[in-house]
């Protein structure tokens, strides 16, 4: 069983809609991330967080600790946040410290 | 201020060759991680440096090595290139450890 589990690998969606991506781990962690990847391109940090929830634009990361899990939502998506998510925790600080990813979700959203 | 800037981004080498890789982190930033992308393994963590000191390492054999130099660029190493090394490597700079990572571009390697 892999550390971190994402569901689902892959989502098709219609411009409008509200999407949720959700992000399963296994370890105790430090921080977690969710990171966008474009097809061909970079990686881009969506958020980082270790706590709660955080809000920036039409993007929504929360995280519960003691269930070990987290959703990223996007609220009236559209055709460009067509893209791979990428869930990664980080461990428990320490000379171990290091980001392990989920296998991403790919995301297509149709106009 | 600039981002994580990595050279080159793209390369082609035969097996049994060796590579070096170069990553520019952003100004201030002292950490340096490593990542392989692959289709089959998705990403995985290769290193991990700050101040010049390799703090952690990922379960690749020694074939991979990397270093970081006084001004927090670094490069990575790989020798006897095998065609399973062929993949996306990303690196990323962020403060330190627990903190936001900001990604370069990745050097597309292709191993023929």
């Amino acid at each position: 069983k892999n550390e971190v589990e994402q569901s689902p690998q892959n989502l098709t969606a219609q411009e409008g809609e509200f999407i949720t991506i959700n992000c399963s781990y296994s370890v105790g962690i430090s921080a977690l991330h969710w990171l966008q990847q474009h097809p061909g391109g970079g990686i881009v940090s969506l958020f980082m967080l270790s706590s709660g929830k955080k809000k920036h634009g039409r993007l929504i990361a929360t995280i519960n600790i003691q269930e070990k899990h987290s959703s990223l939502h996007i609220t009236a998506s559209h055709p460009r946040d067509s893209a791979v998510y990428i869930c990664a925790v980080g461990g428990r600080g320490g000379s171990n410290y290091k980001l392990t990813f989920g296998k991403g979700t790919l995301l297509t959203v149709n106009p | 201020k600039a981002g994580v800037t990595q050279t080159p981004r793209y390369l082609i080498k035969t097996r049994g060759q060796q590579v070096t890789l170069s990553c520019s982190p952003i100004s201030g930033h002292r950490s340096v991680s490593w990542y392989q992308q692959t289709p089959g393994q998705g990403l995985q963590f290769l290193f991990e440096y700050f101040s010049e000191t390799q703090r952690n390492k990922g379960n690749f054999p020694g074939r991979f090595s990397g270093r970081q130099f006084s001004n927090s660029r670094s490069e990575m190493n790989v020798s006897t290139l095998e065609l399973g090394d062929s993949a996306l490597y990303l690196c990323a700079s962020s403060w330190d450890r627990v903190y936001e990572q900001y990604f370069g571009p990745g050097t597309r390697l292709t191993v023929t």
